[in-house]
């Protein structure tokens, strides 16, 4: 039971250009979506979030945009950077919730 | 301010055997949620516990039981070991309990069973 979906196994993008990193989810009870970032070897690392009330949160070259009608999530880099490339994992909760379901993961490449 | 560790880094068994990861959590953290990695894929939840309680459980056999110390730091226990059960854990604390905090992980135990 897939609730959260990134389709894209892999992004490749020149340096300097936007990364657009994408997410569906099926479960109308999410009311909070995260973006994290995992380099090998570490954990994950939270990137930036986004609650349901709002429809895009900006932190500097990330941001988030959320369509709720259409349940899909997508994450903008802009501009792109070499120690950018990483996986990256849309996750999804709800309030009064437990537990943070995840994405597979899109890993990007940004090519110097 | 310490992040969250976790031991050990590797770890190789035997199916059927029994095994113990550990996890620090970051200090002034009450919450420890631990997930299960499988290759490709992204962290399953495993459960949660918030002060010494388990706050909540994802669709895992009871053979995954875990721990949660005064400290804070936590055991996530796996008895009876399957091949499948190969995969890294992950452990991430939080501020509070629930799904709704940012949650800090640690590196992660690289579990495979033979």
């Amino acid at each position: 039971d897939q609730q959260v979906k990134q389709n894209s196994p892999s992004l490749s993008v020149q340096e300097g250009r936007i990364s657009i990193l994408n997410c569906d989810y099926t479960n109308s009870m999410f009311d909070y979506f995260l973006w994290y970032k995992k380099y090998p070897a570490e954990g994950p690392t939270f990137l930036i979030s986004i609650s349901s009330i709002k429809d895009k949160n900006e932190d500097g070259r990330f941001t988030v945009f959320l369509n709720k009608s259409a349940k899909h999530l997508s994450l903008h880099i802009v501009p792109s950077q070499p120690g950018d490339s990483a996986v990256y994992f849309c996750a999804a909760s709800y309030t009064g919730g437990f537990k943070t379901i995840f994405g597979a993961g899109t890993r990007l490449f940004v090519k110097a | 301010e310490t992040g969250v560790t976790q031991s050990p880094t590797h770890l190789i068994k035997t199916r059927g055997q029994q095994v113990t990861l550990r996890c620090s959590s970051q200090s002034g953290h009450n919450t420890v949620s631990w997930y299960q990695q499988a290759l490709g894929q992204g962290p399953q939840f495993i459960f949660q516990y918030y002060r010494e309680e388990e706050n909540g459980r994802g669709n895992f056999p009871p053979r995954f039981s875990g721990l949660q110390f005064p400290n804070y730091s936590s055991e996530l226990n796996v008895n009876a070991l399957e091949l499948d059960d190969s995969a890294l854990y992950l452990c991430a604390s939080s501020l509070e309990g629930g799904s709704s905090y940012e949650q800090y992980f640690g590196p992660g135990t690289r579990l495979t069973v033979t």
